[in-house]
């Protein structure tokens, strides 16, 4: 039973223009969503996250938004650069429950291309 | 901030060696750590979950005696794998936090190959 999907497992983007990520997930019950980002051999590094109290946050080029009733979040990137070609890991938990462990999407990889 | 440490990064070694991978958060104090393990093209699994002080608490399907955790000190966790198979070769990961509300960090993995 996957509970958080990403279904397109590749984007690529051109330089400058704007990198959306997809994520869904089906558990209710999920109120803190975190952005990962990957590099081959390498651990997942934190981008940016959202409590589900709240429908966006934004860090200097990275927004994230989520939408409970359609139990969808996306990652936008803008403007999209090439050093930001990676795989990209969505991730959910309950915080205060099942020791707030997290559930990871199966990954986009996005390229940049200049 | 929030650096997350884990040793070593590579390991290669003959079938039923026992190996330790260690887990050490540099700046902040880690009351609960995690242990991942990732296949090539696929998503990270969780294997445990260890609080300090306390004994870890295993997803199903992984197996205690196999995979034992140790969680001794606020900023070190340990993994070892014991009598190892080339089936346990795989990407191993651990992750920190301070608090339930704070992302997770994570280490740069340990590749182990059982040859």
């Amino acid at each position: 039973d996957q509970q958080v999907k990403q279904n397109s497992p590749s984007l690529s983007v051109q330089e400058g223009r704007i990198s959306i990520l997809n994520c869904d997930y089906t558990n209710s019950m999920f109120d803190y969503f975190l952005w990962y980002k990957k590099y081959p051999a390498e651990g997942p590094t934190f981008l940016i996250s959202i409590s589900s109290i709240k429908d966006k946050n934004e860090d200097g080029r990275f927004t994230v938004f989520l939408n409970k009733s359609a139990k969808h979040l996306s990652l936008h990137i803008v403007p999209s650069q090439p050093g930001d070609s990676a795989v990209y890991f969505c991730a959910a938990s309950q915080i205060y429950n099942q020791g707030g462990k997290l559930i990871f999407g199966q990954g986009t990889e996005l390229s940049v291309k200049p | 901030g929030a650096v997350v440490s884990q040793h070593p990064s590579w390991v290669i070694c003959k079938s039923g060696t026992s190996v330790k991978i260690e887990c050490r958060s540099l700046d902040f104090q880690a009351t609960t750590m995690f242990w991942y393990r990732q296949f090539p093209k696929q998503s990270l699994m969780l294997m445990a979950t260890s609080n300090e002080g306390s004994k870890a608490t295993y997803e199903q399907g992984v197996e205690k005696d196999k995979f034992l955790i140790n969680h001794a000190s606020l900023t070190l966790s340990t993994l070892t794998v014991t009598s190892a198979h080339p089936e346990d070769s795989s990407f191993y990961i651990c992750s920190a936090r301070d608090r339930e509300d704070q992302p997770q960090h994570f280490g740069d993995g340990t590749r182990l190959s059982i040859l």
